[in-house]
């Protein structure tokens, strides 16, 4: 079956430190990749995505790869700030499918 | 424009009170779902609308009644509910069920008492 599986959290930084949530998936075919960030107390946004292999997501200095060798697809940025702070769901869509979410991590970057 | 909008942004109400939710998106999206999410969880999916039709019904009790008057707008009528039932209610769109993202609202924070 379909699933995700994310990096347990809390991950806990300082400002301007490098971030890295590990995703990684199972699926049939070939599915879409989806990063979801929720900031306290409000809904989902859609943070980046990515439609085939080795597509790059990328949006607000966040980056993430679709590398389907390693069934992956890592979080990136380069510099957290406070205002980072969130938690975050890595999601696949299978085509004609459900989104399926991870279990989400959350961040904590303190200055 | 990406904006789901959802009104209450906070609900309480009592186990035999008679509620709605209201969930609305004006971006000719055809498909609208409806997501319960518990705190630190991942959203569970109810509800799915396609083409003002429900098409998936993930198992959810009758006190959920989930109304499609249009393509812009979504309902989930509550009556009955549990204190258990408590919990964010994101509605959310996308463009083609099974295909494209999915855009979310900010949800409404339900609380049964």
């Amino acid at each position: 079956g379909n699933s995700v599986t994310q990096m347990e959290g809390p991950v806990t930084l300082s400002e301007e430190a490098f971030l890295t949530i590990n995703c990684t998936y199972t699926a049939t075919g070939y599915p879409s990749l989806f990063w979801y960030v929720q900031y306290p107390g409000e809904g989902l946004q859609l943070l980046l995505k990515a439609t085939k292999a080795d597509d790059k997501g990328s949006n607000k200095g966040f980056e993430a790869t679709y590398r389907k060798e390693t069934t992956s697809f890592h979080l990136e940025k380069g510099s957290v700030q406070v205002s980072d702070s969130a938690v975050y769901f890595c999601a696949l869509r299978p085509l004609g499918g459900k989104l399926i979410f991870g279990q989400g991590t959350e961040l904590s970057v303190k200055p | 424009d990406t904006e789901v909008t959802q009104t209450p942004k906070h609900l309480v109400m009592g186990m035999t009170n008679k509620k709605s939710l209201k969930c609305e998106q004006h971006m000719g999206h055809r498909a609208m779902y409806w997501y319960k999410q518990k705190a630190k969880k991942p959203p569970e999916l109810m509800f799915v609308y396609s083409y003002e039709k429900l098409s998936i019904n993930e198992s959810v009790p009758s006190r959920f009644s989930p109304e499609c008057p249009n393509s812009s707008l979504l309902n989930l009528h509550l009556h009955a509910l549990q204190p258990e039932d408590s919990a964010l209610y994101l509605c959310a769109s996308s463009q083609e069920h099974g295909a494209y993202e999915q855009y979310f609202g900010p949800g409404t924070r339900l609380t049964v008492t």
